[in-house]
């Protein structure tokens, strides 16, 4: 089953807008998330990540007024798209690591979010 | 700056082996993981290496040579179902820490 849920999976706003996506671990909790960004055909760019209590750490080149990180606990990230344009269109996906057979760094990812800007 | 070098494209037939290389230049390196990824859908991880050697998980295994910033994942017994993008993608930071992702390989598996 699903290690890390995300929703919504699709959304479709106006311009100006704003949109919050939700990232949930599921049975376990997780102090460190990430969220990435990939357009078609393209591979994942990773935005920020996403600090339990405290501050997200953004890549180079992303907004952090634009892109709005909120980790308030450990099974819960946000990321709220503010203001929202037909060029913040995209899908978003996070991840959270989950410990296996004693191994720390597998990733496991949300179904993703596919934003539409109109 | 950081790269991570991997083939665009890849075609094969059901029931071949094929395998897709990586090459990698970043600032701290703790794993190397492969991720599978169908139109639409979320990554999928597939296998993790932090050390040399070849990991194997079924039809999969991934190889990891430090030395030369270089692995691969071979799949074998392809399956039309394999068609897929295959993403490797370098640990940073820590153990549990942040992944830069290759660029993609198309794999399209024919009959």
């Amino acid at each position: 089953g699903a290690v890390v849920s995300q929703h919504p999976s699709r959304v479709i706003c106006k311009s100006g807008t704003s949109v919050k996506i939700e990232c949930r671990s599921l049975d376990f909790q997780a102090t460190t998330m990430f969220w990435y960004r990939q357009f078609p055909k393209q591979s994942l760019m990773l935005m920020a990540t996403s600090n339990e209590g405290s501050k997200a750490t953004y890549e180079q080149g992303v907004e952090k007024d634009k892109f709005l990180i909120n980790h308030a606990s450990l099974t819960l990230s946000t990321l709220t798209v503010t203001s929202a344009h037909p060029e913040d269109s995209s899908f978003y996906i996070c991840s959270a690591n989950k410990e296996k057979r004693g191994r720390k760094n597998i990733q496991y990812f949300g179904a993703g979010t596919r934003l539409s800007v109109l | 700056g950081q790269s991570l070098e991997q083939p665009s494209e890849v075609t094969a037939v059901e029931g071949a082996i094929v395998q897709i290389n990586c090459t990698y230049q970043t600032s701290g390196f703790y794993g190397l993981s492969w991720y599978q990824q169908h139109d639409g859908g979320a990554p999928t991880f597939l296998s993790y290496n932090a050390l040399d050697g070849l990991e194997e998980t079924g039809r999969f295994s991934s190889f990891l040579s430090r030395s030369d910033s270089y692995g691969y994942l071979l799949l074998q017994e392809l399956q039309m179902k394999d068609s897929a993008s295959y993403f490797c993608a370098v640990t940073q930071g820590s153990n549990t820490g942040k992944l830069i992702f290759g660029q993609g390989t198309t794999l399209q598996v024919k009959p």
